[in-house]
């Protein structure tokens, strides 16, 4: 079955530090990735995707993700924390439903406080 | 810009009432969803629309309806809310062509129900 996981609910880290957050999926084609950005009491803004080509994406506020095939892994990354950046952060893989629409499968969330 | 709104920020109902969350979009898409999402849940899909008065249900649909008589305009009823829906609502729609997967959402709706 389709899914995505997010193993890291919480993650805490210091103004300035680097940032990775980790994102596996489960999927039987060549996935199309995405990772959202929740601000609090916000909707959800598209941080960067991946749907072929260069596995090393640039999305925006300075964050990039790397897809690897063969760890079935999407990771963010950000090599400088900004205070700015605290807030819930979601792993999601497009998939289509069986009347072949189109949809969202998404991890559960991986929520990251910035300490100053 | 892609401008999908919703009716309230914040609401808050009975138990037993009937509740309709708005949602509108601004760029003519067939596609429309509704979401919930919850602590510890993430985003759970509820409903969905790929047309007018065309709707497909999503993971979680048991205790909602939609309805959607114009293009730009997708409405989640709760016939009889309960505390259990207690939620943030979520409303998106698709970016679009050649961008199908991609997911434009409002604010949401944090709905409280007592």
């Amino acid at each position: 079955a389709q899914s995505v996981t997010q193993p890291d609910i919480h993650i805490t880290v210091s103004e300035g530090a680097s940032l990775e957050l980790r994102c596996n999926y489960s999927y039987g084609a060549t996935p199309y990735l995405f990772w959202y950005v929740q601000s609090p009491g916000q909707g959800l803004q598209l941080l960067l995707k991946y749907f072929s080509g260069d596995t090393l994406v640039q999305g925006i506020k300075g964050f990039e993700a790397e897809f690897k095939r063969s760890q079935s892994s999407f990771n963010l990354r950000k090599p400088s924390v900004h205070w700015s950046d605290a807030a819930e952060y979601f792993c999601a893989v497009g998939a289509r439903n069986a009347g072949n629409n189109r949809k969202l499968i998404w991890g559960l969330g991986t929520s990251l406080a910035v300490n100053p | 810009d892609v401008k999908v709104t919703q009716s309230s920020r914040y609401l808050v109902k009975r138990t037993g009432e009937k509740v309709f969350l708005e949602c509108v979009q601004d760029m003519d898409h067939e596609n429309m969803f509704w979401y919930r999402q919850d602590p510890g849940l993430g985003l759970r899909l509820i409903y969905f629309s790929y047309d007018v008065k065309m709707k497909e249900k999503g993971d979680i649909p048991e205790g909602y309806s939609v309805s959607r008589e114009k293009k730009e305009r997708f409405s989640l009823i709760l016939e009889s809310a309960s505390t259990n829906q207690t939620s943030r609502y979520l409303c998106s729609i698709p970016g679009g062509q050649g961008a199908e997967y991609e997911q434009y959402f409002g604010p949401g709706t944090r709905l409280t129900v007592t």
